[in-house]
């Protein structure tokens, strides 16, 4: 089945601070989402990207279909960001199912 | 924000029970799906739905099981609950036909004792 692999696999930023997270896979894919997940264990929506760029406030995420990856920026960090951070891929070859890759444990002091 | 409910969302048993997790959603949406994930861990997929009396075993193993009577509900069965079963389990939904974006309910977090 499709590999995903996020990196780093932690994160500890001071507050204010920008960071970039990254989501390889392995084999093209129909859809890619990023979801944080927060000390609750809610997975919240943050971006549906298959290709191209999007923005929402301080996020913003870019996925390069052809190169297999995909990118999340948080800009301007806050301690609320802390949480994992999970990207989830839907293979062309397995449509309607979604690999999970490891995750980013990002924590922000204050 | 997505209307998919779990109930409940904590749940603390005895070894042997049955137990089962109810997952509802007000979407409309035909396809849905149950996650396990363990602390700190990725999550992987257990059963998913494509519509009414349509359930598949997903990638992972499970002894639980999974009914799909009406569109809306999607419930999680466990008919002897063992300290194993200890997980986080979430259920999701996502629309047929469109983008396939999923949506995921709270999340149940079940402990056996």
């Amino acid at each position: 089945g499709i590999q995903v692999e996020q990196s780093p696999p932690d994160l500890i930023l001071q507050e204010g601070a920008n960071s970039t997270l990254r989501c390889n896979f392995s084999d093209s894919v129909n859809n890619l989402q990023w979801f944080h997940q927060n000390p609750w264990g809610q997975l919240i929506n943050l971006f549906y990207i298959p290709s191209g760029t999007k923005q929402n406030g301080r996020l913003s995420a870019t996925t390069v279909a052809t190169e297999r990856y995909s990118l999340l920026y948080i800009s301007s960090s806050q301690t609320t960001d802390s949480g994992v951070y999970f990207c989830a891929v839907e293979p062309n070859t397995n449509a309607g199912k979604s690999t999970f890759g490891d995750g980013t444990t990002l924590t922000v002091k204050p | 924000e997505a209307d998919i409910y779990q109930t409940p969302r904590y749940l603390v048993i005895g070894t042997g029970k049955k137990i089962t997790l109810e997952c509802s959603q007000t979407m409309g949406h035909d396809k849905m799906y149950w996650y396990q994930q363990d602390p700190g861990m990725e999550l992987h997929l257990i059963h998913y739905s494509y519509g009414v009396n349509s359930t598949e075993k997903g990638d992972l193993s499970s002894e639980s099981t999974v009914s799909r009577i009406r569109t809306e509900h999607f419930p999680l069965t466990l008919e002897s609950a063992r300290p194993s079963h200890t997980s986080q389990y979430l259920c999701a939904s996502s629309e047929s036909g469109g983008t396939g974006e999923l949506f995921f309910g709270e999340g149940s977090r079940l402990t056996v004792l």
